[in-house]
């Protein structure tokens, strides 16, 4: 079945330090991949997202590609801020044939950035 | 547009007893998901409501169960509750065409006592 495999935390960061939180996946056919990101006590936001290979999705300074040759969609950003201290989920999504579509979840990664 | 909205925020039940959850997607979206989220099974999939229709289900226990009415919005129930359903329960909307993103409302904290 289909998975995500994203690297264990916790990370603990300066500010303005370079972030990369990785994520490879299992996947039969052509997935979406998505990063989640969820602050204490609140549900998850989406962080951004990519539909097919090459494609490179970007927010908020984050940016991820996917990579369909290494089934890998690794989190990065240049210049960390106390403000993105979270949990961060690597996710996948596919669709069955009835059209429904669920996303598969990585553990999680927490990401602590001090001043 | 307003986002997902899931209440209760918060909710304390004992073993045994049972209870339901609700769920209003964003204006527009039709399919709405569950998920339960807890510090060691992680981000987990119920099951994914279409035009009042259960289409998907996660390897949850027959207690678990939903519904969806016909103006999108849902609700899931537990019954006879276990320590173990503790949990953050998740609910998400997307559009079905185009397909993809799922937006997630706050959750409901479940605390089983």
């Amino acid at each position: 079945g289909n998975s995500v495999t994203q690297m264990e935390g916790p990370v603990t960061l300066s500010e303005e330090a370079f972030l990369t939180i990785n994520c490879t996946y299992t996947a039969t056919g052509y997935p979406s991949l998505f990063w989640y990101v969820q602050y204490p006590g609140e549900g998850l936001q989406l962080l951004l997202k990519a539909t097919k290979a090459d494609d490179k999705g970007s927010n908020k300074g984050f940016e991820a590609t996917y990579r369909k040759e290494t089934t890998s969609f690794h989190l990065e950003k240049g210049s960390v801020q106390v403000s993105d201290s979270a949990v961060y989920f690597c996710a996948l999504s596919s669709r069955d044939q009835g059209g429904s579509e669920k996303l598969v979840f990585g553990k999680g990664t927490k990401l602590t950035v001090n001043p | 547009k307003a986002g997902v909205t899931q209440t209760p925020r918060y909710l304390i039940k004992t073993r045994g007893q049972q209870v339901t959850l609700s769920c209003s997607p964003i204006s527009g979206h039709r399919s709405v998901s569950w998920y339960q989220q807890t510090p060691g099974q992680g981000l987990q999939f119920l099951f994914e409501y279409f035009s009042e229709t259960q289409r998907n289900k996660g390897n949850f226990p027959g207690r678990f169960s939903g519904r969806q009415f016909s103006n999108s919005r849902s609700e899931m129930n537990v019954s006879t509750l276990e320590l173990g359903d503790s949990a953050l329960y998740l609910c998400a909307s997307s559009l079905v065409s185009p397909p993809g993103t799922q937006y997630f409302g706050p959750g409901t904290r479940l605390l089983v006592l």
